[in-house]
């Protein structure tokens, strides 16, 4: 079955730090991808969005993802960590044009001082 | 302002009590779907509906119903609501199928249901 994987459920770094969440999909045919964040308490809001244009996405707050279709990944990086990016992450993928999105599994993003 | 809203934001309820979650959007989206969100699972899908009057089951559809009779609202109902029904429901709305290019879907602020 069709599905994505994001790999953690949990990821820690310190402020300032990197933030890399992973997310690897299964098909051989490159899908649409996104990542939506959650705030506490909150519904998802669209991080950024690939839609088979540059395979390097600029999303809002300072997050992008880069697609790698020989890695089968697009995982969503921050180049310093901020105390309000702690929330958790979802990475989705739509398979064929105007099928449904597919969600991971969330990751939780945790920001120490 | 372009909005999904959700009503009621939490619920308490008990076994076999009827209950809907209503569902409404101000975009004028034909897509609309529900989700529930549980613990290590992600986003499930329940229901969707691409139009008024066309409906069908997600990949979780088993205990819930749902209707789209006006393009605005897409209420879900569960007929005998059970413990494994606790859980974070979303509603969502994306324009349409056609241009998943340019399409964003909304997510509603989520009910936050608890069967006892």
């Amino acid at each position: 079955a069709q599905s994505v994987t994001q790999l953690g459920s949990h990821v820690s770094v310190s402020e300032g730090a990197l933030v890399l969440l992973r997310c690897n999909y299964s098909s051989s045919v490159p899908p649409y991808l996104f990542w939506y964040v959650q705030y506490p308490n909150q519904g998802l809001q669209l991080l950024l969005k690939y839609t088979s244009a540059a395979t390097l996405v600029k999303g809002i707050n300072g997050f992008e993802a880069e697609f790698k279709k020989s890695e089968t990944s697009f995982h969503l990086t921050k180049p310093s960590a901020h105390m309000s990016d702690a929330a958790e992450y979802f990475c989705a993928v739509i398979y064929n044009q105007g099928g449904k999105l597919i969600f991971g599994q969330g990751t939780e993003l945790s920001v120490k001082p | 302002e372009a909005q999904v809203t959700q009503n009621p934001r939490y619920l308490i309820t008990v076994t076999g009590k009827k209950l809907t979650v209503t569902c409404s959007q101000n975009m004028n989206h034909e897509y609309m779907s529900w989700y529930r969100q549980d613990p290590g699972l992600g986003l499930r899908q329940i229901y969707y509906s691409m139009n008024v009057e066309v409906t069908d089951k997600g990949d979780v559809p088993e205990g819930y119903k749902v209707s789209r009779k006006e393009k605005r609202n897409f209420p879900l109902i569960l007929e005998s609501p059970s413990p494994n029904q606790t859980s974070l429901y979303f509603c969502a709305s994306r324009k349409g199928l056609g241009s998943v290019n340019t399409d964003t879907q909304y997510f509603g602020p989520g009910t936050r249901l608890t069967v006892l």
